[in-house]
């Protein structure tokens, strides 16, 4: 059974902070992706990863960096938190292959004030 | 890149009843076409995907149609059950890309007893 775990259910910072969010997976996949969740905007995609220190911008990164040092492990920074960046963070992972499906996490709740 | 346009936002339909749930989108080099549900507070999972040389396909109430040449598909719910009360998203895959996927902004369908 796969699983994705993430670091924080909920988290609350500044303004100006340097934030960290992680996400663990324990299935060996090679693609890890960040999204974020807000009301009547979906899932929109940060970054992704298709493998260990390789990243591609998604639709939103501004604002946002990532870091995949090992296979398991994706971090998503906010390198200067803003309020505009209170949002539900949702990272996923999947195979390679042009048919996989995505496992997410249980989501970070971040508030930034 | 890939828009994908989802409607309606919100649907009520009467236990028993069927729901159904359109997208759009408009890369016409998408071929895999997921649909996740996500209850409340809980994270998104999987509940079907079509792939482009696939019109339909069905599982037990649910039902995904593809429509290749006007770049839409529907999620078909019938004998809809309190249990089916959830945000619906669809989402895109165009060929290659490192499998990105692009949701629709999610569907919440109410089921009332």
């Amino acid at each position: 059974d796969v699983k994705v775990t993430q670091s924080s259910r909920y988290l609350v910072k500044r303004t100006g902070e340097k934030v960290f969010l992680e996400c663990v997976q324990d299935m060996d996949h090679e693609n890890m992706f960040w999204y974020r969740q807000d009301p009547g905007l979906g899932l929109r995609l940060i970054y992704f990863s298709y493998d260990v220190k390789m990243k591609e911008k998604g639709d939103i990164p501004e604002g946002y960096s990532v870091s995949r040092e090992k296979k398991e492990r994706f971090s998503l920074i906010l390198e200067s938190a803003s309020t505009n960046q209170t949002s539900m963070y949702l990272c996923a992972s999947s195979l390679p292959g042009t048919n996989t499906e995505a496992f997410f996490g249980q989501g970070t709740r971040l508030t930034v004030v | 890149g890939e828009n994908v346009e989802q409607h309606p936002s919100t649907l009520s339909v009467q236990e028993g009843d069927s729901a159904v749930i359109k997208c759009t989108y408009s890369d016409s080099a998408s071929n895999y076409f997921p649909w996740y549900k996500q209850e409340l507070g809980k994270r998104p999972q999987l509940i079907i995907d079509i792939r482009s040389n696939v019109g339909e396909k069905k599982d037990q109430r649910i039902a995904v149609t593809l429509n290749k040449t006007a770049k839409h598909f529907s999620l078909h719910i019938t004998e809809t059950q309190p249990e089916d009360s959830a945000v619906y998203f669809c989402a895109a895959r165009p060929k290659g890309g490192y499998q990105k996927v692009t949701f629709g902004t999610g569907t919440k369908l109410q089921v009332i007893p």
